[in-house]
């Protein structure tokens, strides 16, 4: 069974600050994705990172995947207000069926 | 650009109902998902089709059967209804693409309710 931990789970920082949320298995995954999630809507992509040790930019967040491809991280630079919400990573397994497994979210909150 | 289209987007059914949720994938993208999120939780994978074909299966009870048509749509049944069934679905769906990197869309959700 493949298993995404991430952390924190619940983070509130201030407005300016920079924050990284992580996202660790045991599991070696092809890809990885996070998303945003707004409450009832559905997850929205931000970035897949591929290759291990690859690093993606995004205004003021980056995305890194582990060397190995079982982690990776999103570190977020000068927090607003705006990028409160759920951020979500997802591994996709390799080989086999298609299928993304999905890590217990972090619920951000940045105060103004 | 057109996204992942779930109907409907409210369902509030009776215990012991049945309910159908629909999804319409981005044209082109050949796999479907289907994943369940109750409140506060993280989505869990249920069952996913790639090309019309059931390609896996997560976590989804035997009371519930789903399948992709011809035009790629594909529908989620959910019979004898229970109030923990009450949770947000979603449907996604994945382009063509190199085998082993998923990049998934996903609706807005189906938000059903079991009363």
């Amino acid at each position: 069974t493949q298993l995404l931990e991430q952390s924190p789970q619940f983070l509130s920082i201030q407005e300016g600050e920079n924050l990284t949320v992580y996202c660790n298995s045991s599991s070696v995954f092809s890809s990885l994705q996070w998303y945003r999630q707004e409450p009832g809507e559905g997850p929205v992509l931000l970035v897949t990172v591929v290759t291990g040790g690859e690093v993606k930019k995004l205004k003021r967040l980056t995305f890194q995947f582990g060397d190995a491809r079982k982690d990776s991280s999103l570190h977020i630079t000068a927090a607003q207000p705006g990028d409160t919400g759920l951020y979500l990573c997802a591994g996709a397994v390799q080989g086999g069926a298609q299928k993304l497994v999905f890590g217990q979210g972090t619920r951000l909150t940045i105060n103004p | 650009a057109a996204g992942v289209i779930q109907s409907p987007r409210h369902l509030i059914k009776e215990k012991r109902e049945t309910a159908t949720l629909k999804c319409y994938p981005i044209p082109r993208h050949d796999t479907v998902y289907w994943y369940q999120q109750g409140p506060g939780q993280d989505p869990q994978f249920l069952i996913s089709f790639y090309e019309k074909m059931q390609s896996d299966k997560g976590s989804i009870p035997d009371r519930f059967s789903a399948q992709q048509f011809s035009d790629y749509h594909s529908e989620l049944n959910m019979s004898s209804l229970e109030l923990g069934d009450s949770a947000l679905y979603f449907c996604a769906s994945s382009p063509p693409g190199t085998a082993g990197n998923t990049e998934a869309f996903f609706g807005q959700g189906t938000r059903l309710t079991v009363v």
